[in-house]
């Protein structure tokens, strides 16, 4: 059964930058039926897709947020990480990781499954 | 920007039915996925492509869609579908959107 598993600190003071990495198990993240994706959610409201890297390396951003985002894949670790710069308080939210499961990309896309989320808050 | 919108509550007394509906606000409607989120938990998928369910999503979870508009339809509602619902899909040039969310009460 895959399973996600988010990590990384729960505490970004602002200007710097967020850095959470998702560790994938039961499943390799070299698999090409997937991308693998971020999600994140600020508290009591909606989400928000942040971005999706395949495990080539290409990667798409929501392009409200793709100038200070950055995600990598390393598949010896089976990981993929999430960099976000220059964060404000209105980035404090829950990061989610999921699967990306794409049958054509930007057409018929969805996530699933997610991980258990990690809350990542912005404050000096 | 491309939006979905769902209405903020529905509320349901257990064994009715309850429809939430993800309106999008321009054509073209891409497929609509449903996800379920239970308070501090993370959301799960429950319909995926309009109206196909994923294994181990209960029979009474369906999905329909008509124009630009989908339904979200659970058939004889139980205690444990009381959660949060989002709708997702992709706008023209490939960005992923949430709905506004849906809080379903099961009364």
């Amino acid at each position: 059964q895959l399973q996600l598993q988010e990590s990384g600190p729960g505490l970004v003071k602002p200007s710097e930058t967020l850095s959470l990495t998702c560790t994938v198990s039961g499943g390799s993240i070299s698999s090409s039926s997937y991308y693998w994706g971020w999600i994140r959610q600020p508290p009591g409201k909606g989400l928000e897709w942040i971005g999706s890297i395949y495990y080539s390396g290409s990667t798409y951003y929501n392009p409200s947020l793709k100038s200070r985002v950055t995600i990598s894949v390393d598949t010896s670790k089976n990981q993929f990480s999430l960099k976000l710069s220059s964060v404000t308080a209105a980035d404090t939210a829950v990061y989610y990781c999921a699967r990306h499961i794409s049958m054509v990309r930007g057409v018929i896309d969805w996530f699933d499954p997610w991980g258990q989320g990690t809350l990542v808050t912005v404050s000096s | 920007s491309y939006e979905l919108t769902q209405p903020p509550s529905v509320s349901v007394s257990p064994g009715q039915t309850a429809r939430i509906t993800c309106s999008a606000d321009a054509l073209p409607k891409q497929y609509a996925y449903w996800y379920q989120q239970k308070p501090g938990q993370a959301p799960v998928l429950v319909i995926y492509k309009d109206s196909e369910r994923p294994s181990g999503i209960p029979e009474r979870f369906s999905g329909s869609s008509s124009g630009t508009t989908v339904t979200l339809t659970i058939s004889g509602v139980q205690a444990e579908d009381e959660a949060d619902y989002y709708c997702q899909s992709a706008d023209s040039s490939g960005t992923y959107v949430f709905g506004t969310g849906t809080k379903v009460t099961v009364l």
